[in-house]
């Protein structure tokens, strides 16, 4: 299957602050990433669709001047949180489907930890 | 949007015993894919599975799409096995809605 990494892997950070969470594909070229959040033992929300060279679609409610997404290329998928809040504390995952195959695939994701 | 639910929401076993996990879902799917998210968060495809029957060692899965949804087994359990096991469906897009997720643990 697609290897997926993320960076950082976690992170904790003063309120107010803006942190950036990196996806990138290892192995083929993803025209479309997703972005998930899992709050503690809930399940994953997707917060947006990340697309190659476009703008990015959010989900309803999710606030896309606070979370900010960038697909600059096939290989690289960028989420800044920006303003982070303790609200925004959350487990952060990006996923990519593609290679000619329905199959998403999960990066390790990133614990985000906002003080 | 498609409601996706797993059931049950928390299981316990003893090792070596098998289990059956059920995710129903309320639409017409051309995806559906069993994750199992190991306790440092990361999820590990186990099946893409929108119809049919797979097995891969001692899962397999089972999806009816005529009657919208997906059965998970699990036999001859490890303590390996622990885990949160998720059930995702997409329709158009290649979205992915996640279940609720079924908690398992399995004792030594």
């Amino acid at each position: 299957g697609a290897v997926v990494s993320q960076h950082p892997s976690w992170v904790i950070c003063k309120s107010g602050t803006s942190v950036k969470i990196e996806c990138r594909s290892l192995d083929f070229q993803a025209t479309t990433m997703f972005w998930y959040r899992q709050f503690p033992k809930q399940s994953l929300m997707l917060m947006a669709t990340s697309n190659e060279g476009s703008k990015a679609t959010y989900e309803q409610g999710v606030e896309k001047d606070k979370f900010l997404i960038n697909h600059a290329s096939l290989t690289l998928s960028t989420l800044t949180v920006t303003s982070a809040h303790p609200e925004d504390s959350s487990f952060y995952i990006c996923g990519q489907a593609g290679g000619g195959t329905d199959t998403q695939y999960f990066g390790p994701g990133t614990r985000l930890t906002v003080l | 949007g498609i409601q996706v639910e797993q059931s049950p929401p928390d299981l316990i076993l003893q090792e070596g015993a098998n289990s059956t996990l059920r995710c129903n879902f309320s639409d017409s799917v051309n995806n559906l894919q069993w994750f199992h998210q190991n306790p440092w968060g990361q999820l590990i495809n186990l099946f893409y599975i929108p119809s049919g029957t797979k097995q891969n060692g001692r899962l397999s899965a089972t999806t009816v799409a005529t009657e919208r949804y997906s059965l998970l087994y699990i036999s001859s359990s490890q303590t390996t096995d622990s885990g949160v096991y998720f059930c995702a469906v997409g329709a158009a897009g290649n979205k992915l809605t996640f279940g609720g997720g079924t908690r398992v643990l399995v004792k030594p």
